[in-house]
């Protein structure tokens, strides 16, 4: 059964810094790989969509890349801003066309 | 402004209590799904939609029913809910780009 692991669980960083998230799968069979961010008591929000034929996309301070060799992707954060602070959460889809997601990383960027 | 829409943002009941938490979208998606969102297992999805009545289990439908009669509805029946279905739950519909749009949640507490 796939499962899906992101780390740090929690991370609290200054203002500027850049910021690395990782997601790994136990099965690397992955399809398409999203990252999405949430808020607290609220929905969830697509950051970066990596489709099955991509290796990586870009969206302003975002970069996500996935190794499907490996099954991993990691949510590359420049300049890290306290509007940045939220949980983020990786889903990857398997071959049955089910979105499998992580626990999320809690991120806080303190001013 | 594109938009999944789920009601009611908030809801209490008791054991055995009939309920539905519908979801709309106005983007013309053909998929459709629904999650749960519980502390430390992250997002699970309970069931999934490809287009109008085709509808599949996720990883955790026991206990839910949905139906898919319009494209732009995918409503979420509880036909006896029970504590253990004390939740978050979430909406979401993607075209065929893939990108996953949220709902804003519903909060269930089933006493």
């Amino acid at each position: 059964k796939q499962e899906v692991t992101q780390i740090p669980a929690a991370l609290s960083v200054p203002e500027g810094e850049n910021l690395v998230l990782n997601c790994s799968f136990t099965d690397s069979a992955i399809y398409n790989l999203q990252w999405f961010r949430q808020d607290p008591g609220k929905g969830l929000t697509s950051l970066l969509l990596i489709q099955s034929s991509q290796r990586e996309q870009t969206s302003g301070r975002l970069n996500a890349s996935l190794d499907k060799s490996s099954g991993r992707s990691t949510l590359y954060i420049a300049a890290s801003q306290p509007g940045d602070s939220a949980t983020y959460l990786c889903a990857g889809e398997d071959n049955t066309d089910k979105l499998i997601f992580g626990t999320g990383t809690r991120l806080q960027v303190f001013p | 402004e594109a938009q999944v829409t789920q009601n009611p943002r908030y809801l209490i009941t008791v054991t055995g209590k009939k309920l539905t938490v519908t979801c709309s979208q106005n983007m013309n998606h053909e998929y459709m799904s629904w999650y749960r969102q519980d502390p430390g297992l992250g997002l699970r999805q309970i069931y999934y939609s490809m287009n109008v009545e085709v509808t599949d289990k996720g990883d955790v439908p026991e206990g839910y029913k949905v139906s898919r009669k319009e494209k732009r509805n995918f409503p979420l029946i509880l036909e006896s809910p029970s504590p253990n279905q004390t939740s978050l739950y979430f909406c979401a519909s993607s075209g065929v780009v893939g990108k996953l749009f949220f709902g804003s949640g519903t909060q269930l507490s089933v006493l």
